[in-house]
């Protein structure tokens, strides 16, 4: 498994406002990748961020609302910007571990809520 | 469109005895499977996963089944611990522009009563 590290654990915001997630890897990894959890929902891939090169985006989800900043192995950042009511929920990273590379491990989420 | 579903939002099961949640899929192109259990305020955590090669693999009281066939999997939990309480997430993975996508259900709660 992967130890895997997010802050802030939670926070409550304003409307407007921007919040940047951290996920911090305990060892090296080549991608990384960004989830939403909205409320009673599934989770949603957002992007996949990888070292040295533009993050990825899923469909639904656009850089200028959702930049990424990957710029080491191990340490990766997602911005919520212009936050609004709609965008609270559970923002997770997770990593690729694992003999067969294909299982995701999960750090432990931020919950957002904007006021 | 929901390529995965787990048509249970919710499962009651006593100590002792087997739970089993089920997961259904649209997309063949997924070869990947996975189960994740996940407690509040916490990510969710691996706990099984199964090729599509194969039908069935097990670990410890875990076991997942699958039924290309029939595009479904499930979990088994034998016995059954109220430690388990917690939302079970079924994944499925695919190939996709150079990494394996995950898609996930929505979950369903399960509630293991001494």
């Amino acid at each position: 498994s992967a130890v895997i590290s997010q802050k802030p654990s939670r926070d409550i915001c304003q409307r407007g406002t921007s919040l940047t997630i951290q996920c911090q890897v305990d060892s090296q990894v080549t991608m990384m990748f960004w989830y939403r959890q909205q409320p009673g929902q599934s989770l949603t891939l957002i992007a996949t961020a990888n070292q040295g090169s533009e993050a990825t985006y899923e469909s639904g989800f656009v850089i200028d609302k959702f930049p990424i900043s990957r710029p080491n192995l191990t340490f990766s950042t997602l911005t919520v910007s212009n936050m609004s009511p709609e965008d609270s929920s559970i923002y997770l990273c997770s990593v690729v571990r694992g003999r067969d590379g294909e299982t995701q491990y999960f750090g432990p989420g931020t919950r957002l809520l904007v006021l | 469109d929901q390529q995965v579903k787990q048509n249970s939002p919710s499962l009651s099961v006593q100590e002792g005895r087997i739970s089993i949640l089920n997961c259904d899929y649209t997309n063949s192109m997924f070869d990947y499977f996975l189960w994740y259990k996940k407690y509040p305020a916490e990510g969710p955590t691996f706990l099984i996963s199964i090729s599509s090669i194969k039908d069935k693999n097990e670990d410890g009281r875990f076991t997942v089944f699958l039924n290309k066939s029939a595009k479904h999997l499930s979990l088994h939990i034998v016995p059954s611990q109220p430690g388990d309480s917690a939302v079970y997430f079924c994944a499925a993975s695919a190939f996709l522009r150079g990494f394996q996508k995950l898609v996930f259900g929505t979950g369903t709660r399960l509630l293991v009563s001494p």
